[in-house]
């Protein structure tokens, strides 16, 4: 039954270590989000895909990079994670087109930097 | 520029009590999109009412209620007779419709915490 699923829910990395964080969709909606949420704090948007076309926020730092393979799977990494980059990160996706849609969310993957 | 303020931070109660929360936006846009979601300590945010700004009739779900006022910019959301499990965070949140992507603004976010 999950729609939006993330692997891993929990992920410990070292100071600098490349991570990969991983989202999967079976909604086959055309868009998928990542946020970063730090504790107390509303969702950040990172980034965005509208179908392939990959949209940055102004502000996200180039140490987060994504990708999307096809409409089902979504990577967020991060290429030299810094004690800053601690957080829960939150997938969602969307069936976007004419009007706006919802947004729905997977369970987060909560990561520890070290 | 679009904002959604949620002035309570955290609101604590017992038990079966009701408990408000509110959410008031900005924007200049003529049509836009309301939101409500609700994050559990498990860290999931779950979605709970999308409501659009040319529908101003409230709404009830269960225990659930929302009331939308346009002439306050106000969307706020009611919990009645309340319990353990609805303590959590609760984000308010705007999104354009004019963005075919849908660019969620946040509030804040307003901390319930249920106690037995």
């Amino acid at each position: 039954d999950a729609m939006v699923i993330q692997n891993p829910r929990y992920q410990v990395t070292q100071f600098g270590k490349p991570v990969t964080l991983s989202c999967s969709q079976t909604l086959n909606h055309n868009v998928m989000y990542w946020y970063q949420q730090k504790s107390s704090q509303a969702p950040k948007l990172l980034f965005h895909y509208y179908d392939k076309d990959f949209n940055n926020e102004a502000d996200t730092p180039d140490n987060f990079q994504s990708r999307r393979p096809n409409t089902s799977f979504c990577f967020l990494d991060i290429r030299s994670p810094g004690l800053g980059d601690a957080a829960m990160y939150l997938c969602a996706t969307s069936r976007a087109g004419e009007r706006t849609d919802t947004q729905y969310f997977g369970p987060g993957t909560r990561l520890t930097v070290l | 520029a679009q904002k959604v303020t949620q002035a309570q931070t955290e609101i604590s109660v017992v038990e079966k009590e009701d408990v408000t929360l509110d959410c008031v936006y900005e924007t200049r846009d003529t049509t836009y999109y309301l939101f409500w979601y609700k994050q559990p300590p498990s860290g999931e945010l779950v979605f709970l009412i999308r409501r659009n700004s040319f529908d101003e009739q409230n709404e009830i779900s269960g225990r659930y209620s929302w009331n939308f006022q346009k002439s306050t910019s106000s969307f706020n959301f009611t919990i009645t007779a309340s319990q353990v499990v609805d303590s959590a965070v609760y984000f308010c949140a705007l999104s354009m419709t004019t963005d075919s992507w849908g660019k969620l603004q946040f509030g804040s976010g307003t901390q319930v915490v249920v106690t037995p």
